[in-house]
């Protein structure tokens, strides 16, 4: 079993949708919880990270942290065709812990 | 500011043929990292260091050797290549500082595609 799953989708949602992405993981140890973004033939880059449980807003993006359920999410609200991007979550168990662990990544797609 | 600058950006390799793929960074990063990138399967750690002289292995380090003389400098290299291992190779850095979690941000560079024959 994988430590973090990712549906790879692909997603196609239209413009102005709200867009819900979604990872699982199951190593307990996981404390810090990233989202990058990465644009077709391009390395990722970091969209936001939270510390343990919570949310954390960021313009039209929100990320949410579930420990209990071991579950994290990303909303994007008023999605834009600028968004079309893989998104991949990533975990980590500290803050200094030297392994990142990615999930397979979803590709989005936003219809003008 | 360069960031991370991955070296060669695309190569074809035949079966059996060896090379090095080069990642410099110039952040005084700490942590450096070397991942591939299949359809579906998403990033995947090959190897890592977390200092100039250290280097260990990740989830899927078979048929890799990587080398870190230089701080700055995390070269992976391919003995033998096999098709298996064609693949995007994404080599990244971060900080291994503690902030407070302000520090988990890694770097990624521009990617290498390499194709086995």
């Amino acid at each position: 079993q994988k430590e973090v799953e990712q549906d790879p989708g692909p997603l196609s949602v239209p413009e102005g949708a709200i867009v819900s992405l979604n990872c699982t993981y199951s190593n307990s140890a996981f404390q810090y919880f990233m989202w990058y973004r990465q644009y077709s033939r391009k390395g990722p880059e970091l969209l936001m990270y939270t510390y343990s449980s919570g949310n954390k807003e960021d313009g039209r993006f929100t990320a949410q942290v579930d420990k209990s359920s071991k579950y994290i999410s990303l909303f994007i609200r008023d999605s834009q065709p600028s968004d079309s991007a893989t998104y991949l979550c990533a975990m980590s168990a500290g803050s200094s812990a030297s392994k990142i662990i990615f999930g397979s990544g979803t590709r989005l797609s936003i219809r003008p | 500011n360069a960031g991370v600058t991955q070296t060669p950006k695309f190569r074809v390799l035949k079966t059996g043929q060896s090379m090095t793929l080069l990642c410099a960074q110039d952040m005084n990063h700490e942590y450096m990292y070397w991942y591939r990138q299949d359809p579906g399967m998403g990033l995947r750690l090959i190897h890592y260091s977390v200092g100039e002289g250290t280097t260990a292995k990740g989830e899927v380090p078979d048929g890799y050797n990587v080398s870190r003389l230089k701080k700055q400098n995390f070269l992976l290299g391919l003995e033998s290549a096999a098709p298996s291992q064609t693949s995007v190779y994404f080599c990244a850095s971060r900080t291994g500082t503690d902030y407070g979690g302000m520090n988990t941000e890694a770097f990624f560079g521009q990617g290498t595609r390499l194709t086995v024959v």
